[in-house]
């Protein structure tokens, strides 16, 4: 399967600064990647789509401006975090749709751990 | 919303098959069950889907009812590496916005020695 590289693994930061994670796709190119949100002992909660070359689709409740996302390349997703929050403390995972024979699986990285201090 | 229901956890003894139900009785034509699983604190790892036939690959069988409203994922000989939470989930074909995938809360498999 695909493999998807996500980093930093874990980021402690200080309440008000902004964080950026990336999300990359290893070996191929991915035109949509999604981005995900996890709070301990919950689901994962779908934030939004990733759209490269376009404006990012958020899910209802999500701020964009708060959660800033680009994906200026095919194989490169970001999510920058903007004056971050204790309550923005969470586990941030990002997938890949998949291409050709793999057009309806999605691949997961191993997501990011955020800490605001 | 989620729109598949699990029981929120199950024991399995290592070494015997572990069979993991899902319903999803609201299922469209069109809609594909897929199945990923999360080990603690990792990204989820996909397992295995389907549309409407039974399903086998390396890592497990994906059993679906002829009515497809309902579903069952089996692990043939279950490890203690296979303790995860595992996740039924339907959604459209097609990728882009129209092929997210929506976690509902899952199934905690605890595989015992």
């Amino acid at each position: 399967g695909a493999v998807v590289s996500q980093h930093p693994s874990w980021v402690i930061c200080k309440s008000g600064t902004s964080v950026k994670i990336e999300c990359r796709s290893l070996d191929f190119q991915a035109t949509t990647m999604f981005w995900y949100r996890q709070f301990p002992k919950q689901s994962l909660m779908l934030m939004a789509t990733s759209n490269e070359g376009s404006k990012a689709t958020y899910e209802q409740g999500v701020e964009k401006d708060k959660f800033l996302i680009n994906h200026a390349s095919l194989t490169l997703s970001t999510l920058t975090v903007t004056s971050a929050h204790p309550e923005d403390s969470s586990f941030y995972i990002c997938s890949v749709g998949g291409l050709a024979g793999d057009k309806n699986i999605q691949y997961f990285g191993a997501g990011t751990r955020l800490s605001v201090l | 919303d989620a729109k598949t229901t699990q029981p929120p956890s199950m024991d399995c003894a290592e070494g015997r098959a572990a069979n993991l139900p899902c319903n999803h009785s609201t299922i469209s034509g069109n809609e594909y069950v897929y199945w990923y699983r999360q080990i603690h604190s990792q990204g989820p790892q996909y397992i295995i889907h389907g549309l409407k036939n039974n399903e086998t690959n390396e890592m497990a069988s994906l059993i679906i009812t002829e009515d497809r409203k309902s579903s069952t994922l089996i692990l043939p000989h279950a490890t203690l590496r296979d303790t995860a939470v595992y996740y039924c989930i339907v959604r459209p074909p097609g990728s882009g916005n129209t092929g997210k995938l929506i976690f509902g809360q899952g199934t905690t498999l605890q595989v015992k020695p």
